[in-house]
Formats: structure tokens, sequence, C-alpha cells
């Protein structure tokens, strides 16, 4: 089994309506973290968490909100969808720890489509 | 804050060749610079990193060098294969394991 999950892998929905992408973790990491991929512009960063009472603000976190429900899970929400968000996202997991050095896992993506 | 610029967007090689993608960056501060490789329909994973009190690391056919003077870093692979036909991302973080700024990202097409 994949050790970051995301789900939904796909997801199409239109202007203005509330969106939540999952991701869970069974790795035992304690950082989360939320990126959008765009073509052209790499992975930049929408929230980090370091661990279930701290939530951070990345390059990019307007629009988007996070909840962090557990070490396992943390969940990123579009309140009100727009076109522009239409993107690859990933979550991504790192051992506060570094036992395995600085190394991110990143889940397997969810693309998003706002028509 | 930290800015990281990649050339090419595109590479292509013959398969047994070299490829080699340059990434600068802004942050003098700076401390670690990772590689990551995104196969199609797949997330980023770690290929090789890179901390800046280090010049090169190898690991069979890549390689990183470091030029912290000049504010940049490579990857390097050599013996090029279709396998290694990928979209790879450079990232520089001041704080290792936290906060990577990526690179915009260059696809290698390695033809046989």
């Amino acid at each position: 089994d994949a050790d970051v999950t995301q789900t939904p892998r796909n997801r199409i929905t239109k202007t203005g309506k509330r969106i939540m992408l999952e991701c869970s973790q069974t790795k035992g990491h304690d950082r989360m973290y939320w990126y959008r991929q765009d073509p052209g512009l790499g992975l930049r960063l929408i929230y980090y968490s370091f661990d279930v009472k701290d939530i951070n603000k990345g390059e990019i976190s307007d629009g988007y909100s996070v909840s962090r429900q557990a070490q396992a899970k943390f969940s990123l929400s579009l309140e009100s969808a727009i076109p522009n968000q239409t993107a690859l996202y990933f979550c991504a997991t790192s051992d506060r720890d570094n036992r395995q050095g600085y190394e991110q896992f990143f889940g397997p993506g969810t693309r998003l489509t706002v028509l | 804050g930290e800015n990281v610029e990649q050339h090419p967007s595109t590479l292509s090689v013959q398969e047994g060749d070299s490829a080699v993608i340059k990434c600068t960056y802004s942050d003098s501060a700076s401390n670690y610079f990772p590689w990551y490789k995104q196969e199609l329909g797949k997330g980023p994973q770690l290929i090789i990193d890179i901390r800046s009190n280090v010049g090169e690391k190898k690991d069979q056919r890549i390689a990183v060098t470091l030029n912290k003077t000049a504010k940049h870093f490579s990857l390097h692979i050599t013996e090029t294969q279709p396998e290694d036909s990928a979209v790879y991302f450079c990232a520089a973080t001041y704080n290792y394991g936290q906060n990577f700024v990526f690179g915009p990202g260059t696809r290698l097409s390695v033809l046989p």
C-alpha cells in the first residue's frame, strides 16, 4: 500500500463550489505539506503543518484553507473554487527528526478542474 | 524570499549520452539542494541531494555539483536510459527539510 495517499485522484467541479482534498499517510511523519503544480511553474507551497497544532501559510495560501485532523491526515479546502485554481495538487510528508534525511515524500496527486 | 531558476525547460538526448540540468538560486543563506524526478502520473521522488558544505555528490549514474559563490547547482546524468525520461525539479531551502522552493522543472526525453 502507498505510504501517502490522496483522495480524490481526479475532480471536476464548478466555480463557487466548496471542495476538499484529503491526504493520509502511514509513514508516521510529523510534517505535512500541500503543493500546487502548474505547467512551467513547478511546485508551489500552499500550506504546511509541522504537527497537529502547527499550521503555517506557504507561498500561495490565498483562497485555500487546511485542517490537520490527526498526525496522519491533512486536508486542503477550496471554500469557493475559481477556474484559476485548476491544477495538480500534491500532498507531501517529511520526518521531523530527519531519520530519513530531509526528503519529502509525495502522494500521487489530485487533478482538479474548476469549470 | 528565495527564487530558483532552472534551465533548460526541455531537453532531448540520445540514449547513452549525458544530460545536464542547471539551477540558480537567489538566497545565499540556502543550505540544502535536492533534486526530484517526476514520472508521468506520479508524485515527485527524491533522486539526489546536496548540502551547502559539499561541492559534489555522486550516486551511480547521477551526480550533483554546487557552486555556492555563483549560487548555482547542476544535475548530471550519464549513460542515459529510456527510463530516465521524466520531469526533473531542483529545489533550495535555507532551513534544510522545510519550505522548499522548487524550480519550474525540466522535461527530459531520452531517445532510443
